[in-house]
């Protein structure tokens, strides 16, 4: 398995701010994933990072309002800029392992973010 | 594009009692993997069981097995002896095999009341 770490676990951020939340691996790993699960939802991919390269963004996601930096094997940062209401919702990253159980996808504890 | 389903927004089971979670999921790909994540009320993302498509065998993990029906798409979770623990909400999700991006396809989820 993996242990994800992921900071800050909540917070309550102003309208129009910035917020940068923070993905560790206790291992290296090819891919990283973040979701967003907004409130009473279902989880829905924002982008695909992989180290040394651009993120993969889903449709509906834009570089400008969720970029994201992996600098190495083992992190990553997610933003949300210019943030709103509709902003609220739990960020979650995700890994997966290959060569462990290729397929297997392993979870932080998610950010839950409120912008009031 | 790959679509899950889950058709069973909340369900509830008796503790001790038995109780099967529905699934359904579209994709033209031969080979791909299922999954039944489960979300505590903690927010972190616990794999329940794993299925490969090109396995014919039904997975199982002690109390949690699965039928799984290829031809019909369907992939229901079965939940054995349920405990006042196994209370969350319940994800089916998707991932392509060996695609350029293993990423998850999430259902919307059924939230499962386990009754003492």
């Amino acid at each position: 398995s993996a242990v994800i770490s992921q900071k800050p676990s909540r917070d309550i951020c102003q309208r129009g701010t910035s917020l940068t939340i923070q993905c560790q691996v206790d291992s290296q790993v090819t891919m990283m994933f973040w979701y967003r699960q907004q409130p009473g939802q279902s989880l829905t991919l924002i982008a695909t990072a992989n180290q040394g390269s651009e993120a993969t963004y889903e449709s509906g996601f834009v570089i400008d309002k969720f970029p994201i930096s992996r600098p190495n094997l083992t992190f990553s940062t997610l933003t949300v800029s210019n943030m709103s209401p509709e902003d609220s919702s739990i960020y979650l990253c995700s890994v997966d392992r290959y060569g462990q159980a290729v397929g297997e996808a392993f979870f932080g504890q998610g950010t839950r973010l409120t912008v009031v | 594009a790959q679509t899950v389903t889950q058709s069973q927004p909340e369900m509830s089971v008796q503790e001790a009692e038995t109780v099967t979670l529905s699934c359904t999921y579209d994709t033209s790909e031969s080979d791909y993997y299922l999954f039944w994540y489960k979300q505590p009320p903690s927010r972190q993302m616990i794999l329940v069981i794993r299925q490969e498509a090109y396995k014919q065998q039904n997975a199982t993990e002690n109390r949690f097995s699965v039928n799984f029906q290829k031809a019909a798409k369907s992939f229901s979770l079965k939940i054995s002896d349920s405990q006042l623990g196994d209370a969350a909400m319940y994800f089916c999700a998707y991932m392509n095999y060996g695609g350029a991006t293993n990423k998850l396809i999430f259902g919307t989820g059924t939230l499962l009341a386990v009754q003492p």
